[in-house]
């Protein structure tokens, strides 16, 4: 069964630089799987952030960028702000009609 | 702009079936231009896929729910709906309807709020 990877945590200094990324229990990341990320705050649903590997959704500012790095998705945050603390999720197209989630990162801005 | 509001019971007995409805104003759900998902989240995890219908009503199932789902659409409601059997308590979380781009896109860019399903007896 496919895995597909994220930190559990990461934390970031306000105004810092911080990237998270989707990796493959087996195999690299590439931009077949068309990787996309999604913000969750507790309670409310999730909000779509990036599609097709690093196209930014509508009202996604542009401090947010999504890029493959080395056999990774990766989500990039620059200029951190108090309101990125969120779980990230991304998740991959496996082909066939199938997608599958990571496990989410929590990120703690301090 | 498109919005998905789920609905179906909050509570459901184990071992019997779990029924949702997801209802889509502002756009329609006969358009080839997207395609159309179920999404869970357990209390405190992570985000699950669970399958996705297309509107030629082919579906794509988690292989680890394929057996026990069921997902279609009633088109005359703009309604995408969720049947899965012989629920347990592992089966209790919040789930999302959510609208999937075509084009060779594959992502998903509207969700619904969420309703909560708890199966105990």
């Amino acid at each position: 069964q496919t895995v597909v990877t994220q930190e559990p945590s990461f934390s970031v200094s306000p105004g810092g630089t911080i990237t998270l990324t989707c990796g493959l229990s087996s195999g690299s990341v590439s931009t077949s799987h068309y990787p996309s990320w999604y913000q969750q705050t507790p309670g409310q649903a999730p909000r779509t952030l990036i599609y097709s590997t690093n196209s930014r959704s509508s009202g996604v500012p542009d401090r947010l960028s999504g890029s493959i790095l080395g056999n990774k998705a990766a989500l990039t945050i620059t200029g951190a702000q108090a309101d990125d603390e969120s779980n990230y999720y991304c998740v991959l197209y496996l082909g066939s009609g199938v997608w599958v989630f990571g496990g989410g990162t929590k990120l703690t801005v301090l | 702009q498109v919005q998905l509001q789920e609905s179906g019971p909050g509570l459901v007995k184990p071992s019997q079936t779990l029924s949702l409805t997801c209802t889509v104003s502002g756009g329609s759900i006969s358009s080839g231009s997207y395609y159309w998902t179920w999404i869970r989240q357990p209390a405190g995890k992570g985000l699950e896929w669970i399958g996705r219908v297309y509107t030629t009503g082919s579906t794509n199932y988690s292989p680890s729910l394929k057996s026990r789902l069921t997902m279609s659409l009633d088109t005359s409601k703009n309604q995408l709906s969720l049947n899965l059997t012989s629920v347990t308590a592992a089966d209790t979380a919040v789930y999302y309807c959510a609208r999937g781009v075509t084009s060779g896109r594959y992502f998903f860019d509207s969700w619904g709020q969420g309703t909560l399903v708890t199966v105990s007896s």
